[in-house]
């Protein structure tokens, strides 16, 4: 079975330093997508950025990168120049399935909570 | 703003009642999946509708139901109400679900079952 572990349930970070977030996954599959979202208090889920398997690069959006390391089946979140906005629960997910029923099965969550 | 629209934005009922919850998905998006997040269970797939076709079923009860119109807004009836099923509940919808590198969600539907 596919799985994704978020094992940080809590963080904190200073205003304008960066942060990590991790995440592991377990697959079989050799092609599956990796997403991180954001859910403020507010309760809506943010996309922030996509990886897939074969992608050769690391995908940035913005201040967002994910830290995508194939052989230890991690795909950490890196957020840049933390803002006081970017206090949210943030989940990884991946992509399972097949193409015609693909869905996302989502970690556990990490509350981060920026600091001033 | 995602462009999924999901109403009612809050829902409060009594056990053994049934609710509705809408959604109607990004313009272009034709389809449609559902998610439940509850504290103890995180965020669970339920049900994914394609064209008004269900094409995948997830962790969903027997006392729900959902399907997806010809104008493809989709529906999620939930019924015989128990205080677990109080839960966020969201729709989201994707551009491209065979590939399904992007997601979309509503902002959700607050479901409180007293």
């Amino acid at each position: 079975a596919q799985k994704i572990t978020q094992t940080q349930p809590g963080m904190f970070v200073q205003e304008k330093e960066a942060v990590t977030l991790d995440c592991t996954y377990d697959t079989s599959d050799p092609s599956y997508g990796l997403f991180w979202y954001k859910q403020p208090s507010s309760g809506e889920m943010i996309f922030l950025i996509y990886q897939g398997s074969y992608d050769q690069q690391n995908a940035t959006e913005g201040r967002y990168s994910l830290n995508f390391q194939k052989a230890r089946k991690s795909a950490n979140l890196v957020i840049s120049a933390s803002q006081l906005g970017d206090s949210a629960m943030y989940f990884c997910a991946m992509r399972e399935g097949e193409a015609s029923s693909y869905k996302l099965i989502f970690g556990s969550g990490t509350r981060l909570l920026v600091r001033p | 703003d995602s462009g999924v629209t999901q109403t009612p934005k809050h829902l409060i009922t009594a056990t053994g009642q049934r609710v509705t919850l809408r959604c109607s998905p990004r313009s272009g998006d034709l389809s449609v999946y559902w998610y439940q997040q509850s504290l103890d269970q995180g965020l669970q797939f339920l049900i994914q509708y394609y064209n008004g076709e269900e094409r995948a079923k997830g962790n969903i009860l027997e006392r729900f139901s959902a399907q997806q119109f010809p104008d493809l807004h989709s529906e999620l009836n939930l019924s015989s109400l128990e205080l677990g099923d109080s839960a966020l509940y969201f729709c989201a919808s994707s551009p491209n679900p065979s590939t399904l590198e992007k997601l979309f969600f509503g902002s959700g539907t607050q479901l409180s079952v007293l």
